[in-house]
């Protein structure tokens, strides 16, 4: 399948650390890529996007970078919080200028951030 | 709280059953996605739901079925249910059916069938 869920990689960080959390896409024709979070028990709840016309988006403590000639994606949080532990998937839209909106998912990094 | 309701937040059912999923979308929005998340196959898009009119299919297998209505709920429907469907089904909206637009997501049911 497009999305992959078997074992998932973990990075154990320290409070107040830097963390980054990688991730290898495999539409090169896709224009807009996604981070989402999901915390134990709740959906993915959206942290930060990026268009392929971008190469890095900054928000507040997190960075995203996007690396179209080896089509990978990278999430940077900076100063790492416990409340940061979580699952992080990347996603990346179907196909490009079309109406459809098919976010194919890929296979998840957990995070945990001990204090 | 992404604004998305799901109901209900668990479902535990028996093999054979048939069980319906309902997602209410975020105001406003007009597209409603169902994805499948399961230990095996992480998220996996189902499909997608355009102001009534189903838009894009994904993975849904034949014994699935979902329909959007005229309040743009969305109903998604699992029968001849089997060990495998146990998982987490989450539904999201986006304001339309293109574009670079985020997808709210809602808070999942968990299904299981035993």
């Amino acid at each position: 399948g497009e999305s992959v869920g078997l074992h998932l990689p973990t990075l154990s960080v320290q409070e107040g650390d830097n963390s980054i959390i990688n991730c290898a896409y495999s539409n090169s024709a896709s224009d807009y890529f996604i981070w989402y979070k999901q915390e134990s028990g709740k959906g993915p709840q959206f942290i930060i996007d990026i268009r392929s016309n971008m190469d890095k988006r900054q928000g507040q403590r997190v960075t995203v970078l996007l690396n179209k000639t080896v089509k990978h994606l990278s999430l940077q949080i900076a100063a790492t919080q416990p409340g940061d532990s979580a699952v992080y998937f990347c996603a990346q839209k179907g196909i490009r200028n079309t109406g459809f909106q098919k976010l194919v998912f890929g296979t998840g990094t957990r995070l945990l951030v001990s204090p | 709280d992404s604004g998305v309701t799901q109901t209900p937040k668990h479902l535990i059912t028996a093999t054979g059953q048939r069980v319906t999923l309902r997602c209410s979308p975020r105001s406003g929005d007009l597209s409603v996605y169902w994805y499948q998340q399961s230990l095996d196959q992480g998220l996996q898009f189902l499909i997608q739901y355009y102001n009534g009119e189903e838009r894009a299919k994904g993975n849904i297998l034949e014994r699935f079925s979902a329909q959007q209505f005229p309040d743009l709920h969305s109903e998604l429907n699992l029968s001849s249910l089997e060990l495998g469907d146990s998982a987490l089904y989450f539904c999201a909206s986006s304001p339309t059916a293109g574009g670079n637009n985020e997808q709210f997501f809602g808070p999942g049911t968990r299904l299981t069938v035993l």
